[in-house]
């Protein structure tokens, strides 16, 4: 079983529609991002969580929300989808500060018609 | 603020051959220094990191990479390539007082049999 699990893997959804992704580990890491992967534009943060109770915003969160509702699940939602907001979403892990190697997912590729 | 640049959208090497996949960094502070790369459907995999100490790192499926502090580069360097090496990859940074991992826009690599 994979540690850093995402679902759904595809999803294809129409303009406005609410659509969350999720992402689960078992590695048992405190800390959790969302990145989305744009062709060219390599990997950008959306959201992290460092614990449970702590959010974050990255350097593109505006029409994006999280949810950390353990420290194993932290969800990403588009409360109003649009075209722009598709592409490939990966959810990763890391241990903690002196160690920032990160642990990805398989991604999910959501397209917005 | 912190930025990683990769210059090169894509390399071609010959199997057999030596190979860079080049990346350049901005931070302030000390840095820590990251290589990823993806396969096709699948998420990134760590490949190597430096953080302190030896500018020549050693990682994953023979690869290294060189710090060096007055140019401020990271170059992924591997001496034979194979065709498996042939993928997506990630330079990341993160500095030392941060907590946040940015990635450059990443390099394709095609090695050629």
């Amino acid at each position: 079983d994979a540690d850093v699990t995402q679902t759904p893997r595809n999803r294809i959804t129409k303009t406005g529609k609410r659509i969350m992704l999720e992402c689960s580990q078992t590695k048992g890491h405190d800390r959790m991002y969302w990145y989305r992967q744009d062709p060219g534009l390599g990997l950008r943060l959306i959201y992290y969580s460092f614990d449970v109770k702590d959010i974050n915003k990255g350097e593109i969160s505006d029409g994006y929300s999280v949810s950390r509702q353990a420290q194993a699940k932290f969800s990403l939602s588009l409360e109003s989808a649009i075209p722009n907001q598709t592409a490939l979403y990966f959810c990763a892990t890391s241990v903690g500060p002196n160690n920032e190697k990160l642990f990805f997912g398989s991604g999910t590729q959501l397209s917005v018609l | 603020a912190q930025s990683v640049a990769q210059p090169e959208d894509q390399v071609n090497v010959a199997e057999g051959n030596p190979l860079t996949v080049k990346c350049t960094y901005s931070v302030s502070g000390n840095p820590y220094l990251f290589w990823y790369v993806q396969y096709p459907n699948r998420g990134l995999q760590f490949l190597l990191k430096y953080i302190t100490g030896d500018n020549l790192v050693k990682g994953s499926y023979g690869f290294e990479a060189e710090f060096n502090k007055s140019q401020t580069s990271f170059h992924l360097k591997k001496p034979s390539a194979l065709v498996s090496d042939s993928a997506l990859y990630f330079c990341a940074v993160r500095d030392t007082g941060g907590f946040k991992t940015i990635f450059g826009a990443g390099t394709r690599l095609f090695v050629k049999a």
